[in-house]
């Protein structure tokens, strides 16, 4: 079964700017959580998507927003760059908890986001 | 201005050597806890997790010890191999969802020939 895919896998852009990242999560996992890295605050969670509903929220600014589809893949874009935005952002796909399954999340290799 | 990255803490062993990997949590009512391994490069790989019914789960060549009431958390790696050598995170459902996990800052593992 394949993993969680992220594109593009890095991206360069300058302040400002908007963008958007695309997240494909593992077949049959309906909830993507969205995470973002970087050197200074280590890995803090954005927010979560199930089935098309964002059910939980990290404290970022408005400016970072994402959305999911009907097939599950999850998009986050972020408006009005700031070189603080430069980060691995990660995303992560689970199956929800029902009879028999899981809620543990696998995560993707991530997009490296350069901000200039 | 330059920016301060975490200071990350390092443990060196040497090939074939146990490893233990310590983590304080911070939220006395998380109840879901997750070891994850990230390679250079690479996003976190899920290791092994524990729920807070229990103190102990093992898998295959790690064991996760969990006390609840220091809220401290461990992974102990067997006959560590230089493959092991990464960055170990300790997660948290601290926002009360596990969709929602808190990270502590992550400790590198180096694995010595």
């Amino acid at each position: 079964k394949a993993g969680v895919t992220q594109t593009p896998r890095y991206l360069i852009k300058t302040r400002g700017q908007q963008v958007t990242l695309s997240c494909s999560p593992i077949s049959g996992h309906r909830s993507v959580s969205w995470y973002q890295q970087t050197p200074g605050q280590g890995l803090q969670f954005l927010f979560e998507y199930f089935s098309e509903t964002q059910r939980n929220k990290g404290n970022f600014p408005g400016r970072f927003s994402g959305r999911q589809f009907s097939n599950s893949r999850s998009e986050m874009n972020v408006s009005t760059l700031e070189l603080g935005d430069s980060a691995l952002y990660l995303c992560a796909s689970s199956l929800p908890l029902t009879s028999g399954s899981t809620d543990t999340q696998y995560f993707g290799p991530g997009t490296r986001l350069t901000v200039l | 201005g330059e920016s301060v990255g975490l200071h990350l803490p390092t443990l060196s062993v040497q090939e074939g050597d146990n490893s233990i990997i310590n983590c304080a949590y911070s939220n006395s009512a998380s109840d879901y806890f997750i070891w994850y391994k990230q390679e250079s490069g690479k996003g976190p790989q899920f290791i092994i997790d524990i729920r807070s019914n229990m103190d102990k789960r093992q898998g295959q060549r790690v064991t996760v010890l969990l006390n609840k009431t220091v809220k401290h958390l461990s992974l102990q790696i067997a006959a560590t191999q230089p493959g092991d050598s990464a960055v170990y995170f300790c997660a948290e459902n601290s926002g009360g969802s596990n969709y929602k996990l808190t990270f502590g800052k992550g400790t590198l593992l180096t694995v010595n020939p």
